[in-house]
C-alpha cells in the first residue's frame, strides 16, 4: 500500500490566489481527516469525513476554507482566497473504522502565502 | 470541551528511560494515541490505550488512567533516533482525535 497520498508537497503562492491540496487515502479506510500545524497552534482538526459524507467541519477557520470528498479516493481542500496567516502545514490522514490502528498521515503540504 | 496538557520540552541520555505525560478533558472521549512526529516529517502511530492500565510494545509502553484523566508514554533503553515530538491525542465517540501541542523530547549522547 502507499499509504496517504497528498499533493503538492510544497506550494507557494500570492495573496489573493486560490489554492487546491489534494489528498488521496488508503483504501478501505472510512475516515479521511484534513489538519493543519503551526508552530503557534499545533495540530488543529479542520474538517473530517465519514464514508465520504463531512461530519464536522467545526475546525474550518472561515468561509475561505472548502473541503470536498467526491469520491472514496479523493479528497481536497480549497482555499479562496488565500491570505499570508494561511501558511502552515496541511497534513491528511485516514483510518478505518476500528480506531484502534490510529491515523495513517500523508507526507504534508507545506503551503507557503507571500 | 477538548483540552490537552503536555510538557513541551524533555532532555534524557541515551540508554536512560523517559516518561512523558499527558492528560486532557475530553467530550466523548474513547481512547489515547500516542503518535512519534521527527522534524519535517508526518506524525506516526504509536499506541492506543481504550482501558486502564499499561500496553508494552517493545521499548514503548503507554499507560492510561480514564478517572484521573491521564496517560503517559514510557520510552526505554533511549537511542538518538528517539529524538522527536510526541504527540498524545484524545479520540472520541464521534471518530475524531484532538491532539495535544506535543512534547519535544531531546536524547543527548
Amino acid at each position: 500500500d502507499a499509504g496517504v497520498i497528498q499533493s503538492p508537497r510544497h506550494e507557494v503562492t500570492e495573496m489573493g490566489q486560490e489554492v487546491t491540496l489534494r489528498c488521496k487515502p488508503i483504501s478501505g479506510h472510512d475516515y479521511l481527516f484534513w489538519y493543519r500545524q503551526t508552530m503557534m497552534r499545533g495540530l488543529e482538526l479542520l474538517i473530517y469525513f465519514n464514508n465520504n459524507v463531512p461530519i464536522d467541519d467545526s475546525g474550518m477557520p472561515e468561509d475561505r476554507f472548502s473541503a470536498k470528498m467526491p469520491n472514496a479516493s479523493f479528497s481536497t481542500l480549497k482555499i479562496q482566497p488565500s491570505e499570508p496567516r494561511d501558511s502552515a502545514v496541511y497534513f491528511c490522514a485516514s483510518s478505518p473504522s476500528r480506531t484502534g490502528r490510529g491515523y495513517t498521515f500523508g507526507s504534508g503540504t507545506r503551503l507557503t502565502v507571500v | 470541551g477538548q483540552n490537552i496538557d503536555q510538557p513541551t520540552e524533555m532532555t534524557a541520555t541515551e540508554g536512560a528511560i523517559v516518561q512523558i505525560n499527558c492528560t486532557y478533558q475530553t467530550s466523548g472521549f474513547n481512547g489515547l494515541f500516542w503518535y512519534q512526529q521527527h522534524a519535517g516529517e508526518a506524525p506516526t502511530f504509536l499506541s492506543y490505550n481504550v482501558l486502564d492500565g499499561l500496553e508494552e510494545k517493545g521499548r514503548f509502553s503507554s499507560f492510561l488512567s480514564r478517572s484521573k484523566g491521564y496517560s503517559y508514554l514510557l520510552l526505554k533503553e533511549l537511542q538518538m533516533k528517539d529524538s522527536a515530538s510526541y504527540l498524545c491525542a484524545a479520540n472520541t465517540n464521534a471518530g475524531k482525535s484532538t491532539f495535544g501541542d506535543g512534547t519535544t523530547l531531546t536524547v543527548k549522547p
